[in-house]
C-alpha cells in the first residue's frame, strides 16, 4: 500500500468552528508533514512529525494544532481560523532516514474554505 | 537565495511533442536530492522522477527524463511525447543531507504550469 490518504476532500467553516483535518499512511513511514498550498503557489511546509515527536513547527499560528496519535495517523486541529487560512492543505510521509533520497508521499489533499 | 528556481510560469506543447521544463537549484551541500512532481487540478502531488547528487547517469522514468547538469546546478524535466492528461502544474524540488538530522527539508520551486493541446 503506497498510498496517503486524506480527509475530508473538501471542508467549509466558519471563522469560530473548530474542526480537524485527517491523514493516514500505511506505508511505515515514520515522518510526516503537513503543508499549506495557496492556489498556483508552490507548498508551504508547516509541520513535521518524527516518530510520533513534533519536529519541526514553521512557526505556525496556534490556531493550528497538529497530533501525531501513532506512526500511521496524522491529524491538523483547526479553531478560528481565519478567511486567508483558505487553502489547500496536504500531508505527506516519507522514511526517516538519513540521506538525500527520501521521498515524500503526499496524499490528495483538503479543500479548506473559511467564511 | 531561492534553493530552487523555475523560471517558466507557463509552457505549451502540442500533443506528442516534447516538452523541457526547467529547474536550476542552488546549495553548497555536497549531497542532495533533486524531485520532481506533477500537480494536475485535483491537487495531488505525484512523484515523477528523481536525481541524486552522486548519480553518473541522468534518471529516466518512462516519458520523463532529468538532465542533470551539475555543473550548472540545473536539473530539467524532459516530457517526451506529451499527452493531454500531461497537462498539470509541475514542481521542481531539492532535498539537502543534513547531516544533524535524518529529516532534510524539502524545498520548491513555484512551479510551471504545462498545457498540452491537442
Amino acid at each position: 500500500d503506497t498510498e496517503v490518504t486524506q480527509t475530508p476532500k473538501h471542508l467549509v467553516m466558519g471563522m469560530t468552528n473548530k474542526k480537524s483535518l485527517k491523514c493516514e499512511q500505511h506505508m511505515g513511514h515514520r515522518a510526516m508533514y503537513w503543508y499549506k498550498q495557496k492556489a498556483k503557489k508552490p507548498p508551504e511546509l508547516m509541520f513535521v512529525y518524527s516518530y510520533e515527536k513534533l519536529s519541526i513547527n514553521e512557526s505556525v499560528p496556534s490556531r493550528f494544532s497538529p497530533e501525531c496519535p501513532n506512526s500511521s495517523l496524522l491529524n491538523l486541529h483547526l479553531h478560528a481560523l481565519q478567511p486567508e487560512d483558505s487553502a489547500l492543505y496536504l500531508c505527506a510521509s516519507s522514511q526517516d532516514r538519513a540521506g538525500a533520497y527520501n521521498e515524500q508521499f503526499f496524499g490528495p489533499g483538503t479543500r479548506l474554505t473559511v467564511l | 537565495a531561492q534553493k530552487i528556481t523555475q523560471t517558466q510560469p507557463g509552457m505549451f506543447v502540442q500533443e506528442k511533442e516534447a516538452v523541457t521544463l526547467d529547474c536550476t537549484y542552488d546549495t553548497s551541500d555536497p549531497s542532495y536530492g533533486l524531485f520532481w512532481y506533477k500537480q494536475p487540478s485535483s491537487g495531488e502531488m505525484i512523484f515523477l522522477i528523481y536525481q541524486g547528487s552522486y548519480d553518473q547517469q541522468n534518471a529516466t522514468e518512462g516519458r520523463y527524463s532529468l538532465n542533470f547538469q551539475k555543473a550548472r546546478k540545473s536539473a530539467n524535466l524532459v516530457i517526451s511525447a506529451s499527452q493531454l492528461g500531461d497537462s498539470a502544474m509541475y514542481f521542481c524540488a531539492m532535498r539537502e543531507e543534513d547531516r544533524g538530522s535524518t529529516l532534510g527539508r524539502l524545498y520548491f520551486g513555484r512551479g510551471t504550469q504545462l498545457t498540452v493541446w491537442p
